[in-house]
């Protein structure tokens, strides 16, 4: 059974920092691109960024509102995917989802984790 | 406001056939693929067809995927309460090199 599971989601003031983690199991995560979505409270749902695989180069790609202040990063030797969000804003107040690909660049996402909820306020 | 355009919400009864429209442009639509997900109140998203129209192993195939230019639709025919979700239609923007999702359709069964 696949399982992407989340977690260091919880409440940070504006300005500061967290990260958040997502162990995979019942897949191979190196083969798979990655991705983090979030939803905020009672709205829809907003790609924040992807990592390819190490064999299609790694790149990252990242959302404009967040770009310069969240990094993605995997380790494929331990199953796990990052979210380094740092800066972070009210408006990033979201649950956010971890996401795993296998189809390349027709870019669907074929599993999702169970989402780690952030909140962003003083 | 999103990028992909959908209508806040759709209904019907059970057993009537619905569908739920999905518009973006030639920079996301019109040159990619569009992928619907499904999401009941209170869990993750599902991936319910990839591809235009393609179902992933264990959907139904009472829920169907088209795509004309820079619009596609989802149907849902044979309604039933189950069903009653949000739907996301979703592709990749060349522009903004990103994936670019609708605003989200909830679907009511009467």
């Amino acid at each position: 059974e696949v399982q992407l599971v989340e977690s260091g989601g919880g409440l940070v003031t504006p300005g500061g920092s967290l990260r958040l983690s997502c162990a995979a199991s019942g897949l191979i995560l190196r083969n798979a691109w990655m991705s983090w979505v979030r939803q905020a409270p009672g709205k829809g749902l907003e790609w924040v960024g992807r990592i390819k695989t190490k064999t299609d180069g790694g790149a990252i790609d990242s959302a404009v509102p967040v770009k310069d202040r969240f990094t993605i990063s995997r380790d494929d030797s331990e199953n796990m995917l990052f979210l380094q969000m740092n800066s972070l804003k009210t408006e990033d107040t979201a649950v956010y989802y971890c996401a795993a690909s296998y189809g390349g660049i027709s870019a669907e996402i074929d599993y999702w984790g169970q989402g780690a909820l952030v909140t962003v306020s003083s | 406001q999103s990028v992909l355009t959908q209508p806040p919400s759709a209904s019907g009864t059970p057993g009537q056939r619905v569908t739920i429209s999905c518009s973006g442009s030639s920079s996301n639509i019109g040159n990619n693929f569009v992928h619907w997900y499904q999401q009941l109140p209170g869990t993750a998203p599902k991936l319910l067809i990839c591809r235009n129209d393609q179902r992933p192993s264990g959907v139904p195939d009472r829920l169907s995927g088209s795509k004309s230019g820079t619009s596609a639709s989802l149907a849902i025919s044979g309604l039933r309460s189950e069903d009653e979700a949000d739907y996301y239609c979703a592709s990749w923007d060349n522009s903004l090199r990103g994936v670019v999702f609708g605003g989200g359709t909830k679907l009511t069964v009467l």
